[in-house]
């Protein structure tokens, strides 16, 4: 069972668009992180939300943590072909712990 | 700062045979946490280590194992390979001071098994 799912889990675009993704759960985290990942690459931390209704932006990006801290949402404004990646949230769920969704493949058509 | 080093980079390994993968965390960084990724399972945890010990254990089989030295640097092992042992195996660091771990990944290791 997948602790952390996020949707949806293939995503292509134009250059230029809106999207946004997002990354469900049941459980409560003290603590989300986002991550980008490229092909053959290890995940690259993009941001931590902590406080349940907590925004973050990063450049274009904008990370939301609901206000329960059960899920998350990452909103990419006019995307780029360099914000191709596949996008992980990490819920950290105690003792150092982090649970992974299968990430946001994202894909953005020059 | 010097990254997370995984070495080696890829490795090609025949069902049976027994391979050892090697992570050199982020310097002060005394948590080392090892994942397998597979296109179909995402991350799975395997491991984590802090100070020597094993803390947290997912859930594979005993043919996994991993240690930590007293510099921090870790090993991970799987003994008697599998063809579904073929995975991207990724090592993590992070400080381990309490709450809201922010992990940092070394490139990972491409292991094949044939």
């Amino acid at each position: 069972t997948q602790l952390l799912e996020q949707s949806p889990q293939f995503l292509s675009i134009q250059e230029g668009e809106n999207l946004t993704v997002y990354c469900n759960s049941s459980s409560v985290f003290s603590s989300l992180q986002w991550y980008r990942q490229e092909p053959g690459e290890g995940p690259v931390l993009l941001v931590t939300v902590v406080t349940g209704g907590e925004v973050k932006k990063l450049k274009r990006l904008t990370f939301q943590f609901g206000d329960a801290r059960k899920d998350s949402s990452l909103h990419i404004t006019a995307a780029q072909p360099g914000d191709t990646g596949l996008y992980l949230c990490a819920g950290d769920y105690g003792n150092n712990r982090l649970a992974f969704g299968k990430g946001n493949q994202v894909v953005v058509i020059p | 700062k010097a990254g997370v080093t995984q070495t080696p980079r890829y490795l090609i390994k025949t069902r049976g045979q027994q391979v050892t993968l090697s992570c050199s965390p982020i310097s002060g960084h005394r948590s080392v946490s090892w994942y397998q990724q597979t296109p179909g399972q995402g991350l799975q945890f395997l491991f984590e280590y802090f100070s020597e010990t094993q803390r947290n254990k997912g859930n594979f089989p005993g043919r996994f194992s991993g240690r930590q030295f007293s510099n921090s640097r870790s090993e991970m092992n799987v003994s008697t390979l599998e063809l579904g042992d073929s995975a991207l195996y990724l090592c993590a660091s992070s400080l381990a001071g309490g709450q809201n771990t922010e992990a940092f990944f070394g490139q990972g290791t491409r292991l094949t098994v044939v």
